[in-house]
């Protein structure tokens, strides 16, 4: 099956810098990835998305790349603020099987 | 829209007891899904459902059953509660690819 491996566990910035989390997949047949973030005691709210035939996908603060060959991609976000502290997961997608990563515990210093 | 709705947030129960935790959504999805949440393991897919009357296995569905009489309910049932079943219980809708998570059911097993 699908095995999704999800880096660093855990991340801290300073208020407006940038954070990158990375992660790769096993199975090359998976074709849609989201990022979701999870706030405390809340259940994960999709942020962005990429499906296999797109690289790279933008919206404001937040940006996703896919590298299909590598079997990996990632999650930018720019210039962080104090609300972009969260649990953020990435996932793979084939025919509606979703497997998740491990995790990324972000923390914004303000 | 109440879009996914989750009941209890909380319950403990004893080793041996059973129990059903519930999942409704008001989205007209046609697939629903169970995953349940541990520390650094990220989520996992229990069962999902593409429709009315159609229930598959996920990756951990052991102890766990389902049915999916209405779409719009997804119910799992607990048939014997095992101190191994103590994690955070999502439910999550879609309408294609994009999932909606529930706010999540904290199961304690003693």
């Amino acid at each position: 099956g699908e095995n999704v491996e999800q880096h660093p566990s855990t991340l801290s910035v300073q208020e407006g810098d940038s954070a990158v989390i990375k992660c790769t997949y096993s199975d090359s047949a998976s074709n849609y990835f989201p990022w979701y973030k999870q706030e405390l005691g809340k259940g994960p709210q999709l942020i962005i998305d990429i499906r296999s035939n797109v690289g790279e996908k933008k919206d404001q603060r937040i940006a996703v790349t896919l590298n299909k060959t590598a079997k990996h991609f990632s999650l930018h976000i720019t210039e962080t603020q104090p609300e972009d502290s969260a649990v953020y997961f990435c996932a793979a997608t084939k025919t509606l099987k979703v497997t998740f990563g491990t995790g990324t515990k972000l923390q914004v210093i303000p | 829209n109440a879009g996914v709705t989750q009941t209890p947030k909380f319950q403990v129960l004893k080793t041996g007891q059973s129990m059903t935790l519930q999942c409704a959504q008001d989205m007209n999805h046609e697939y629903m899904s169970w995953y349940r949440q541990d520390p650094g393991m990220g989520l996992r897919l229990i069962h999902y459902s593409v429709g009315a009357g159609i229930t598959d296995q996920g990756e951990v569905p052991n102890g766990y059953n389902v049915s999916r009489s209405t779409t719009e309910d997804f119910p799992l049932r607990l048939l014997s509660a095992a101190p191994s079943q103590t994690s955070v219980y999502f439910c999550a809708s879609s309408h294609h690819e994009e999932q909606y998570f529930g706010p999540g059911t904290r199961l304690t097993v003693t």
